[in-house]
């Protein structure tokens, strides 16, 4: 089976904190994915990468900058974390066209 | 940009019946649309999609239908059993962008025993 593992699945941040998120996968996936997940908005893309060293911004990228050093690892980071970034945060890895495999999720809160 | 808009936002249905839940995109460009079950405290998987060349598509219980002209698509689950409750998102894209799906807001869905 496919593993999209997240590094952590709940984070308690300060406002003003640099909040690193880290996403693995196993299965040599080229395309990696970062979404933000709210109450009666669904699911929201943040950065995209379909290469090691490459990314792109989705329709939310303001607030968030991404990694990918390595082909397994896709990091997002939160240069200084806000209130308005607590959310659930969804990693997600394909090798096709369609987005096949998601994360658990990492609850992120930012007092 | 793609919007994808989805109803009901609650739905509470008893064992048995049928659940259906509706979407609906504006890009007419868009033309695969998947649907994803997240259960609780998991990330979304995905249960079926549909490309914008077919009408319908089944898979045991569930079937998602697709009207290009209204830009509308539907998930329908027939025989709903308590496992079958979640939230249910449908989403939409141009086949081409690898990835980059617009989400609906997600369904909650209920079956009671």
């Amino acid at each position: 089976d496919v593993k999209v593992t997240q590094s952590s699945r709940y984070l308690v941040k300060r406002t003003g904190e640099k909040v690193f998120l880290e996403c693995v996968q196993d299965m040599d996936h080229e395309n990696m994915f970062w979404y933000r997940q709210d109450p009666g908005l669904g699911l929201r893309l943040i950065y995209f990468s379909y290469d090691v060293k490459m990314k792109e911004k989705g329709d939310i990228p303001e607030g968030y900058s991404v990694s990918r050093e390595k082909k397994e690892r896709f990091s997002l980071i939160l240069e200084s974390a806000s209130t308005n970034q607590t959310s659930m945060y969804l990693c997600a890895s394909t090798t096709s066209p369609y987005l096949e495999f998601f994360g658990p999720g990492t609850r992120l809160t930012v007092l | 940009g793609e919007n994808v808009e989805q109803h009901p936002s609650t739905l509470s249905v008893q064992e048995g019946d049928s659940a259906v839940i509706k979407c609906t995109y504006s890009d007419s460009a868009s033309n695969y649309f998947p649907w994803y079950k997240q259960e609780l405290g998991k990330g979304p998987q995905l249960i079926i999609d549909i490309r914008s060349n077919v009408g319908e598509k089944k898979d045991q219980r569930i079937a998602v239908t697709l009207n290009k002209t209204a830009k509308h698509f539907s998930l329908h689950i027939t025989e709903t059993q308590p496992e079958d409750s979640a939230v249910y998102f449908c989403a939409a894209s141009a086949g081409t962008s690898y990835g980059k799906l617009t989400f609906g807001q997600g369904t909650i869905l209920t079956v009671h025993p």
